[in-house]
C-alpha cells in the first residue's frame, strides 16, 4: 500500500498565480480531508468529502480556495489567485469508514510558499 | 476559537524520563480523541486513541489520560527515548465525524 500520495511536495509560486495542490488517497477509503497546518493554528481542517461529496466545507478561508473530488482515488485543492498568507503546508488525509476510531492516514504534505 | 488547545508548543525531557504531554479541549460534545505523531517532511501518524467511556488506554510506553469533568487529556510516554522527539498533536472528534486538531507540542528528548 503506497499511503496517500499528494504532489507536488514543495511549490513556490508569485502571489496572483493559480496553484493547484493533488491528493490520491489509498484505495478503499471513502473519507477525504484536507488540513493546513501554520505554525499559529496547528492543523486546520479546510474541506471534508465522504464518498467524493462534501460533507463540510466550513474550513475552506474564501472563495479563493475550491476543492473537488472527481473520483474516488484524486482530489484536488485550488486556490486562485494565492497570496503570501496562504503559505502553509497542505496535508491531504483519508479514512476508511466514518468512525472516528478508523484514524486517518495522512499524506506527506505539500509546502507552499507564496512569495 | 480554538475548541482543541495545546498550550505548550514544547518540551524536553531527559532520555529514560517521563514525558506528559497535555491537551484541553471546549466541546463537551467531543467523544473520542486520538494522539498523532510528526516528524518532520512527514506526514501525522496516529499514535494511540481513547473513548469518551474510558479515562485510561495504554499501548506499550504509551498511554493516554481523559479527564472529562476537566476536559482535559494527557499522553504519558516512559520511558521516552530519543527516537521519540517529534511534534505531538491532539485531535477529538464527535458526531461530526471530523477531528479537530490542536496546534501541537514539539517533543525533544535529550540523550
Amino acid at each position: 500500500d503506497a499511503g496517500v500520495i499528494q504532489s507536488p511536495r514543495h511549490e513556490v509560486t508569485e502571489m496572483g498565480q493559480e496553484v493547484t495542490l493533488r491528493c490520491k488517497p489509498i484505495s478503499g477509503h471513502n473519507s477525504l480531508f484536507w488540513y493546513r497546518q501554520t505554525m499559529m493554528r496547528g492543523l486546520e481542517l479546510l474541506i471534508y468529502f465522504n464518498n467524493n461529496v462534501p460533507i463540510d466545507d466550513s474550513g475552506m478561508p474564501e472563495d479563493r480556495f475550491s476543492a473537488k473530488m472527481p473520483n474516488a482515488s484524486f482530489s484536488t485543492l485550488k486556490i486562485q489567485p494565492s497570496e503570501p498568507r496562504d503559505s502553509a503546508v497542505y496535508f491531504c488525509a483519508s479514512r476508511e469508514g466514518q468512525q472516528l476510531n478508523y484514524g486517518y492516514t495522512f499524506g506527506s504534505g505539500t509546502r507552499l510558499t507564496v512569495v | 476559537d480554538q475548541q482543541v488547545k495545546q498550550n505548550s508548543p514544547s518540551l524536553s525531557v531527559q532520555e529514560g524520563r517521563i514525558s506528559i504531554l497535555n491537551c484541553d479541549y471546549t466541546n463537551s460534545m467531543f467523544d473520542y480523541f486520538l494522539w498523532y505523531k510528526k516528524y518532520p517532511a512527514e506526514g501525522p501518524t496516529f499514535l494511540i486513541s481513547i473513548s469518551s467511556i474510558k479515562d485510561k488506554n495504554e499501548d506499550g510506553r504509551f498511554t493516554v489520560f481523559l479527564n472529562k469533568s476537566a476536559k482535559h487529556l494527557s499522553l504519558h510516554i516512559v520511558p521516552s527515548q530519543p527516537g521519540d522527539s517529534a511534534v505531538y498533536f491532539c485531535a477529538a472528534g464527535g458526531s461530526a465525524r471530523q477531528l479537530t486538531f490542536g496546534s501541537g507540542t514539539q517533543l525533544t528528548v535529550l540523550p
